[in-house]
């Protein structure tokens, strides 16, 4: 069974549109994340969510906005995209609260954003 | 920035050997931990080392850790070609976020 599922795994549209990502974790998991991988194969916290909550925001345009139905989803929608959003997005998802917290954390497979 | 920086960048070893990646960072760490990512793949979570301890062994990984001096090593004794692939460090000041470093190529060569 697979732990942090991400879909679509390629998604190639054009500049100004909008589209979205989803992220699902069967893991029980109550905090979840997106991360961006760029062509130089940096990877960098967008948002992090804590039970339906956000608590990390890190400088990111406003054209994406992330949204989390449950605990166990954390989609990605991206307004008016850019050539410049062209990148692998990954959700990832950790046990971030309660007397056992872990720190690891389980990685999706990625869905790669082209945009032309 | 808390991001942290690996080196080499790139490593290329024959199968046997021993892979040896260094990690630097900034600011103060609650643990530091090391991923994989296969070429197309999301990472994968290998070994947490937090700051109070000094090396850490899980199979074939050794980690070490030198708060003093903001760094830490992961060594891949007798390597494989399956171990062919990306390496992270990232850190964690215990709260809910990771900053990842820039990344060593490993090959492995059969």
């Amino acid at each position: 069974d697979t732990a942090v599922s991400q879909t679509p795994k390629y998604l190639v549209t054009q500049m100004g549109n909008d589209k979205s990502i989803k992220c699902e974790q069967n893991l029980g998991h109550d905090t979840m994340y997106w991360y961006k991988q760029d062509s130089k194969k940096f990877l960098k916290i967008m948002f992090s969510y804590n039970n339906k909550e956000l608590i990390i925001n890190e400088t990111v345009p406003n054209r994406f906005s992330p949204k989390s139905p449950d605990k166990a989803h954390l989609n990605l929608h991206i307004n008016s995209l850019e050539l410049g959003d062209s990148a692998v997005y990954f959700c990832a998802s950790s046990q971030g609260v309660g007397e056992v917290k872990i720190y690891e954390q389980y990685f999706g497979p990625g869905t790669r954003l082209t945009v032309t | 920035s808390q991001q942290g920086e690996e080196d080499p960048q790139a490593l290329s070893i024959q199968e046997g050997e021993n892979a040896t990646m260094n990690c630097s960072y900034k600011t103060s760490i609650n643990n530091l931990q090391w991923y994989r990512q296969n070429s197309g793949r999301g990472l994968v979570h290998l070994i947490l080392i937090r700051s109070n301890e000094r090396e850490k062994h899980s199979g074939r990984l050794r980690v070490t850790l030198d708060t003093s001096k903001k760094s830490s090593s992961l060594l891949i004794t007798a390597s494989r070609a399956a171990d062919t692939a990306s390496y992270f460090c990232a850190t964690s000041t215990g709260a809910n976020n990771l900053f990842f470093g820039t990344g060593t190529r490993l090959t492995v060569i059969p």
